[in-house]
């Protein structure tokens, strides 16, 4: 199986900071990689595709880049509603691994 | 509106089984590869299976031999019969779905969540 490495594990920042969350693939995964934003009592909102493409709707201050072991989350202006908890996945072998998640804090 | 509703969640003893349902409206579950994914208590997000448009089907080992995944395309509902079940998984489940991406890139439509206690 593949393995995720998401780092960090928690976040505290302050509204307008820049904020960084990586995640580290085993092995070379291509493109085949997303992140999702889950907020307390909710289901994983998918905030970027194919590890780089903005969803619909998702504000342009989240952007993905990365591609084969070394992926990246940037959140270039933190808001208040940021919050949360952040996942990973990789969807190029089974299981679809998701790291073990960043917890967002809005200080 | 795209939207998946799940239902069939409760408490059930260790070693008992229940069928988890997901309704969807907006699209058809026959045309896209649909997925179940769980969430442990306080813990992270864990892939359980996956059922292809064409039909293939693909497990966690963890649930390998006691899972099966399964639609109704005449009701547009995608289900998730669980045997066998144990105390380990005890989770909040979702339904979702890959609709206006590649399944290989990413998951866009989820519902809910139905939550599964296992205890005796």
């Amino acid at each position: 199986d593949i393995q995720l490495t998401q780092s960090p594990s928690f976040l505290s920042a302050s509204v307008g900071d820049r904020v960084t969350i990586t995640c580290r693939a085993s092995q070379d995964i291509s493109s085949y990689f997303a992140w999702y934003q889950q907020k307390p009592g909710k289901a994983p909102k998918l905030l970027i595709s194919g590890a780089s493409t903005l969803q619909s709707g998702v504000p342009s201050r989240f952007r993905g880049s990365g591609s084969g072991t070394e992926f990246t989350l940037t959140i270039s202006s933190l808001q208040p509603e940021d919050f949360g908890n952040f996942y990973c996945q990789e969807l190029k072998t089974y299981p679809y691994t998701f790291g073990q998640g960043t917890k967002l804090e809005i200080k | 509106e795209v939207q998946l509703v799940e239902s069939g969640g409760g408490l059930i003893q260790p070693g008992g089984s229940l069928r988890l349902s997901c309704e969807a409206s907006g699209f058809a579950v026959s045309d896209n590869y649909m997925s179940w994914v769980r969430q442990a208590p306080g813990k992270g997000l864990e892939w359980v299976s996956i059922l292809y448009s064409g039909g293939r089907t693909y497990y966690a080992d963890s649930v390998k031999g006691r899972f099966t995944i399964s639609r109704d395309n005449s009701k547009n509902t995608l289900y998730l019969q669980m045997n066998s079940l144990r105390a380990e998984d005890t989770a909040v489940y979702y339904c979702c779905g890959a609709v206006n991406v590649y399944y290989y890139y990413g998951v866009d439509v989820w519902g809910q969540g139905t939550a599964v206690t296992v205890s005796s």
